[in-house]
């Protein structure tokens, strides 16, 4: 599926920088997602946003600031993170169907924090 | 809240067929879905069940019994680029809830 575009694919910060990461979705969905993923981990949500307005946020952390300025782009901005926080950190967009509403992810960006 | 069990790894021959299984226990249920995801790669949709019953795709089919919270995804005609993890997720039945619970993923290795 590449409908969903994610950049940059690889992220390589120190603990004090200031990134971010980007989605965007060409398939006209009107809810986008970010997930993480851990090694050994199943995906975890960290934000969802429909028709640009953040509905759910899954007790993440401060220092990942989610942004979303229309239905298809997504950023996450990162500051000050950790080495714990390194992962693959997924995008996914859907469109409410009122039933099933399957979700498309994108490739990822796999980050890592020294 | 969602608890999701499936398999940590599975090993099948090639031209088999292969059973994965997702147990779950949820507050609220609103669908199944199971994703394939290759190393490095995003998940990629597979099935979708929300009803009782067998859903089949080609060479995959996926079944549902809610009453048991239980899944599972069959896999015929083993081919060696079925090697993935194969993630379980379920959908919360609480409205305006949209987003999955995932399961651990089960890594299948199809062997020649």
């Amino acid at each position: 599926e590449t409908g969903v575009t994610q950049t940059p694919r690889h992220l390589v910060m120190g603990m004090t920088n200031k990134k971010s990461l980007k989605c965007e979705q060409h398939l006209g969905h009107n809810a986008m997602y970010w997930y993480k993923q851990s090694a050994k981990k199943p995906l975890e949500l960290m934000f969802v946003y429909s028709l640009e307005e953040r509905v759910e946020n899954n007790s993440v952390p401060s220092r990942f600031s989610p942004e979303c300025p229309n239905s298809s782009h997504l950023f996450l901005h990162l500051h000050t993170l950790q080495p714990e926080d390194s992962a693959l950190y997924l995008c996914a967009s859907s469109q409410s169907t009122g039933g099933g509403e399957t979700q498309y992810f994108g490739p990822g960006t796999r980050l890592l924090v020294l | 809240g969602q608890n999701i069990d499936q398999p940590t790894e599975m090993t099948a021959t090639e031209g088999a067929i292969v059973q994965i299984n997702c147990t779950y226990q949820t507050s609220g249920f609103n669908g199944l879905f199971w994703y394939q995801q290759h190393a490095g790669e995003a998940p990629t949709f597979l099935s979708y069940n929300v009803l009782d019953g067998l859903e089949e795709k080609g060479r995959f089919s996926s079944f549902l019994s809610r009453s048991k919270g239980y899944s599972y995804l069959l896999l015929k005609e083993l081919q060696m680029k079925d090697s993935a993890s194969y993630l379980c997720a379920v959908r919360d039945a609480h409205p305006g809830r949209r987003a999955l619970t995932f399961g651990s993923g089960t890594r299948l290795q199809v062997q020649p």
